[in-house]
């Protein structure tokens, strides 16, 4: 079965600032992996994700996220925050098996101040 | 435009009862998922329906029922069984139950019980 640890539960930065947040995820067969967003009170959106190819993928935002297959992580990070990035950050894995079953991680809270 | 609706916004449920929540999408997607969220747990899988008048558990179905009538509509029910159903309920579907598939969330339904 596939998990995906997020350890860090929430991550203050200050605006401007770059930021990293942390997924690792583990799985016996190639996985896919996602990046949702979730702003207060809201659904979830995706933000970018990684099916095959390339290991750097990025977002319309700013964001990117590095595939590393050897440290089974898929970090995501950006140079430059905004205030408008304060939401919580979700890191999903999924395998091709007849079923698409989504495993979230425990999500991270980005909280970005002035 | 299209999207996933769920209704109502806000629900509160009393003791022993039973309550339907609302799933509806125009996407005209074949698959269709119900999500528990909880502080700090991240999204759990409820039920899913990978196509009309069929569906399965996910990880957490009981205390739950569902039905796909319809391929729009996805409707929860929450037992009186489900004995801590205080939650943020999240529908969502794709195009079809692919591991490489997003998923387009719904803006929730929050549970609450008197």
């Amino acid at each position: 079965a596939q998990s995906v640890t997020q350890l860090d539960s929430q991550v203050p930065v200050f605006e401007e600032a770059p930021v990293e947040l942390r997924c690792n995820y583990s799985s016996s067969v190639s996985v896919y992996l996602f990046w949702y967003v979730q702003y207060p009170n809201q659904g979830l959106q995706l933000l970018l994700k990684y099916l095959s190819g390339s290991t750097l993928v990025e977002s319309i935002n700013g964001f990117e996220a590095e595939f590393n297959k050897s440290q089974t992580s898929f970090h995501l990070r950006k140079p430059s925050v905004h205030i408008s990035d304060t939401a919580e950050y979700f890191c999903a894995v999924s395998v091709d098996t007849g079923f698409q079953k989504l495993v979230f991680g425990t999500g991270t809270r980005l909280l970005v101040s002035p | 435009d299209g999207g996933i609706t769920q209704s109502p916004k806000y629900l509160f449920r009393k003791e022993g009862q039973n309550v339907t929540l609302s799933c509806e999408q125009n996407l005209n997607h074949d698959a269709m998922y119900w999500y528990r969220q909880d502080p700090g747990q991240g999204l759990r899988l409820i039920y899913y329906s990978q196509i009309v008048n069929d569906f399965q558990k996910g990880d957490i179905a009981e205390g739950y029922s569902v039905s796909r009538e319809k391929k729009e509509s996805f409707p929860l029910t929450v037992t009186s069984a489900q004995k801590n159903p205080t939650a943020f309920y999240l529908c969502a579907s794709s195009i079809w139950p692919s591991g490489k598939e997003t998923q387009y969330f719904g803006p929730g339904t929050r549970l609450l019980v008197l």
